[in-house]
């Protein structure tokens, strides 16, 4: 079957690192989306991995291991407004479609 | 400004109603698709176009229809048939199918009772 598993929720202090994992069983691989999106709000697009590697941008870094089945989300420096869910999804090489995992919801403290 | 548009951003409507939700994008995209958003789950896709005039079915599709006659509108209606219609419904655009991302409207929050 095609599964993505991310933790529900996770909580960091302000300023700190956190590492967002997702794990994924799919019947096809063609690209790994990290997505953030606020509470009642759209998706918006943070991160595209194809490649075994880190892609690093800004603040966010993203880590995929294709043989794992494994991605994870680094955010630095954390502020605030990074409190958010946080959207893993694969795409799948049969249909092109994206398999969303349910979302970790990321509770930032001062 | 390109974007994608929903409106309204809230809905209301009572059981056995059929009610059209709109999604209009300027981000000349070929493809459209409709998901639906219910509280500790991902995303499902309900419906998705690649091309104008043409549409697939996604993964719960039954009790919804929609319809492509442009390129820059995707109207998706939530029929009568729809067992559990109340759920926040997003509508996202990509340059082609299986190209880079997906870009969201705002969303449309519909209740119905």
């Amino acid at each position: 079957g095609q599964n993505i598993d991310q933790p529900t929720e996770m909580t960091a202090t302000e300023g700190a690192i956190v590492q967002i994992n997702c794990t994924y069983q799919t019947s096809g691989f063609n690209g790994l989306f990290w997505y953030q999106q606020h509470a009642g709000e759209a998706p918006t697009f943070l991160s595209y991995n194809v490649l075994d590697g880190l892609e690093e941008k800004g603040r966010f870094s993203s880590f995929l291991s294709r043989s794992k089945g494994y991605s994870y989300l680094l955010l630095k420096e954390l502020q605030m407004k990074d409190s958010a869910s946080y959207l893993c999804a694969v795409r799948d090489s049969s249909n092109y479609q994206l398999i969303w995992g349910a979302g970790t919801k990321l509770i930032i403290k001062p | 400004d390109g974007g994608i548009t929903q409106s309204p951003k809230y809905l209301f409507r009572k059981e056995g109603q059929n009610v059209t939700l709109s999604c209009e994008q300027n981000l000349n995209h070929d493809a459209m698709y409709w998901y639906r958003q219910d509280p500790g789950q991902g995303l499902r896709l309900i419906y998705y176009s690649q091309i104008v005039n043409d549409f697939q079915k996604g993964d719960i599709a039954e009790g919804y229809s929609v319809s492509r006659e442009k390129k820059e509108s995707f109207p998706l209606t939530v029929t009568s048939a729809q067992k559990n219609p109340t759920a926040f419904y997003l509508c996202a655009s990509s340059a082609r199918q299986g190209v880079r991302e997906q870009y969201f409207g705002p969303g449309t929050r519909l209740t119905v009772t």
